[in-house]
């Protein structure tokens, strides 16, 4: 069964620490992101990744950190610098950055500080 | 920076009612540009894809066109059901960007 599996479901994070959203694909693609999902707004791009061990900042990088070890792995780091973390994570993968790709979702992370 | 617009933000319609989502945007240089399906809590689903090269795509009771010269794009939906009450997003991808710029969506209801 192909796709994108997210994990966990619900996340909650005390004052101050650091935590890990992952974010796994078996459909062979290259490019890899991670979206925050605010009430009321749109989707807003925090990192994405076209190839294994790159990626880069979107609109909303501050706070977070990312890296891509393997082709089908793109963890999300919620750092303590992350001074409004609480909102809805999702992880979106393609064939190829940029081009005529359609993107695909998991299903979602979401974050609350206690 | 590419901006997206849905109207309008929120619709609620009687099951059996074809209806028209909006969405207007500003680069028309796009590679292509995407209809989504939320639901509440749940992760995006990929309802259909325009190329830059295309007018429309079909897919069952959808239909969603694609006029770069104006910046619109349309979601039709025919002979709505209860089960289409979802959130509605259209993003695209400019040329010279990696990701979909989104819009903030159309909350959709469709009462019985």
């Amino acid at each position: 069964d192909g796709g994108i599996t997210q994990s966990p479901k619900y996340l909650f994070r005390k004052e101050g620490q650091n935590v890990t959203l992952s974010c796994e694909q078996n459909l062979n693609h290259d490019a890899m992101y991670w979206y925050r999902q605010d009430p009321g707004q749109g989707l807003r791009l925090i990192y994405y990744s076209q190839i294994v061990n790159d990626f880069q900042k979107g609109d909303i990088a501050e706070g977070y950190s990312v890296s891509r070890e393997k082709k089908e792995s793109f963890p999300l780091t919620v750092t303590s610098a992350q001074k409004n973390p609480t909102a809805f994570y999702l992880c979106a993968s393609t064939w190829a950055a940029g081009g005529y790709n359609e993107q695909f979702f998991g299903p979602g992370t979401r974050l609350t500080v206690l | 920076k590419q901006e997206v617009t849905q109207i309008p933000a929120a619709l609620s319609v009687p099951e059996g009612e074809n209806l028209v989502l909006n969405c207007s945007f500003t680069d028309s240089a796009i590679y292509n540009l995407q209809w989504f399906r939320q639901d509440p809590g749940k992760g995006l689903t990929s309802l259909l894809l325009i190329q830059s090269s295309q007018r429309e795509q079909t897919s069952g009771r959808l239909n969603a066109s694609l006029d770069k010269s104006s910046g619109r794009s349309t979601l039709y939906i025919a002979a709505s059901q209860p089960g289409d009450s979802a959130t509605y997003l259209c993003a695209m991808l400019s040329n010279s960007g990696y990701a979909l710029n989104f819009g903030k969506g159309t909350s959709l209801l469709v009462t019985p």
